[in-house]
Order: structure tokens, then C-alpha cells, then sequence
């Protein structure tokens, strides 16, 4: 059963500390995709990955936030350092293809709260 | 830029009747793709549907269709025979399909959907 695999599921952490979230795409997929969700602002998408290369972290705070693909099958978000306004579940989404027929398959996601 | 309209909330329906979540989409790239996700309380994404902005059929996946109207830049989504289990949040998204530097998708602020026995 191919799923999206995120570590952790859950995480909370002090302000001002490193946070590292885990993905693990569905094998073979070539596109991976970083969101945040949170009920202010809905799902923003933070940044997207095409065959492991960063093709827009626009939606993202450059200052703190880094998003990398070590691999195929791993992709990190950091945030450094983590503010209480991080606070927000953070889905990782991965598909095949770059075409806008593309559906993503989401991971259960990671909840962060920062205290 | 791209724009996602989703403007009810919340909506309620009785179970096995039907029910239609509205989505309005502004794009000015011809071609894009139109995606329906449902959020049940347990936090998951599920992909239910697609919709190609070159099709001409509109989309069908078991009780769920897609109402594309690309003139009026709306792709609802139809659930027929609601069940207990279609409560959920539902969100809609658009991809555009640019060919030089990748794409994105967005997402509508969601309709959380009631369904009353």
C-alpha cells in the first residue's frame, strides 16, 4: 500500500528551537510538495520540489524555514527558530508527473506546536 | 494569479440525499487542473476527483461527480446518496499547468459538510 510517510505526527517544541520535519514519498514519485495548514489561513502551499530540485519556496519564510530533498525519498522541512506562530499542521504531498493532471497523495501530516 | 472560491462553510444534508459544494477557480493559464480533497476529523487529505481543463465529459468517481462549467469558472462537487461517513471538511484546488517552472496548487478555504441521519 503506497503511502506518504511523515515523521513526526506530532512535535512540541520550545520557541527558539530547531524543528525538522520528515517525508518520505510514494516511490517513484517525482514531485513533492510542502504545505501548511492552519484554521486563519487554510492550506498555503510552502514549497514544491520537482525530481529533488526546489521550484518555488515563495510561500515560505526564507528567514527560518528550509526546505531539501537529500534524496529520492526524503524530503526535510527545518524551521530554525521555531516561533509560537509556526504552530500549524505541516502536509507533505507527493505525485507523479508535472503536468496539472497530477493529483497529490497527502501524508497524515505532522502537528507542531511550539510553546 | 491564481484564486480558489469556496464561499459556504459549512453545509448540511440528509443522509442518502444529494448535495452540491460550490467552487469558483480565476486562472488565466488555459490550461489547469481541478482537484476535490476530502479532510475527515482524523486530519488525512483524500484525492476524491480531477477535472481537466480540456475535458469534455465532467468527471465521475463512484458518488462523487464534478459539475464543470469552465465558462463560468466553476467546478462543484456533487456527493449523491450522502452517507454519516461524507462529513468531512472538502476542499477544492487548482494546478495550473505551466511548462517552464513547474506549477503549483492551491486550495480553497474549504465547505465542512454535515450529514444528519
Amino acid at each position: 500500500d503506497a503511502r506518504v510517510t511523515q515523521t513526526p505526527r506530532h512535535k512540541v517544541t520550545e520557541m527558539g528551537q530547531e524543528v525538522t520535519m520528515r517525508c518520505q514519498p510514494i516511490l517513484g514519485h517525482n514531485t513533492v510538495f510542502w504545505y501548511r495548514q492552519t484554521m486563519m489561513q487554510g492550506l498555503e502551499l510552502l514549497a514544491y520540489f520537482r525530481n529533488r530540485a526546489p521550484l518555488d519556496d515563495s510561500g515560505m519564510p526564507k528567514d527560518r524555514f528550509s526546505a531539501e530533498m537529500p534524496d529520492a525519498t526524503l524530503a526535510t522541512l527545518k524551521i530554525q527558530p521555531s516561533e509560537p506562530r509556526d504552530s500549524a499542521v505541516y502536509f507533505c504531498a507527493s505525485g507523479l508527473g508535472d503536468r496539472s493532471t497530477t493529483e497529490a497523495f497527502f501524508g497524515q501530516g505532522t502537528r507542531l506546536t511550539v510553546v | 494569479a491564481q484564486k480558489i472560491t469556496q464561499t459556504q462553510p459549512g453545509m448540511f444534508v440528509q443522509e442518502k440525499e444529494a448535495v452540491t459544494l460550490d467552487c469558483t477557480y480565476d486562472t488565466s493559464d488555459p490550461s489547469y487542473g481541478l482537484f476535490w480533497y476530502k479532510q475527515p476529523s482524523s486530519g488525512e487529505m483524500i484525492f476524491l476527483i480531477y477535472q481537466g481543463s480540456y475535458d469534455q465529459q465532467n468527471a465521475t468517481e463512484g458518488r462523487y461527480s464534478l459539475n464543470f462549467q469552465k465558462a463560468r469558472k466553476s467546478a462543484n462537487l456533487v456527493i449523491s446518496a450522502s452517507q454519516l461517513g461524507d462529513s468531512a471538511m472538502y476542499f477544492c484546488a487548482m494546478r495550473e499547468g505551466r511548462v517552464a517552472g513547474g506549477f503549483k496548487t492551491i486550495f480553497g478555504a474549504g465547505t465542512r459538510l454535515f450529514v444528519k441521519a
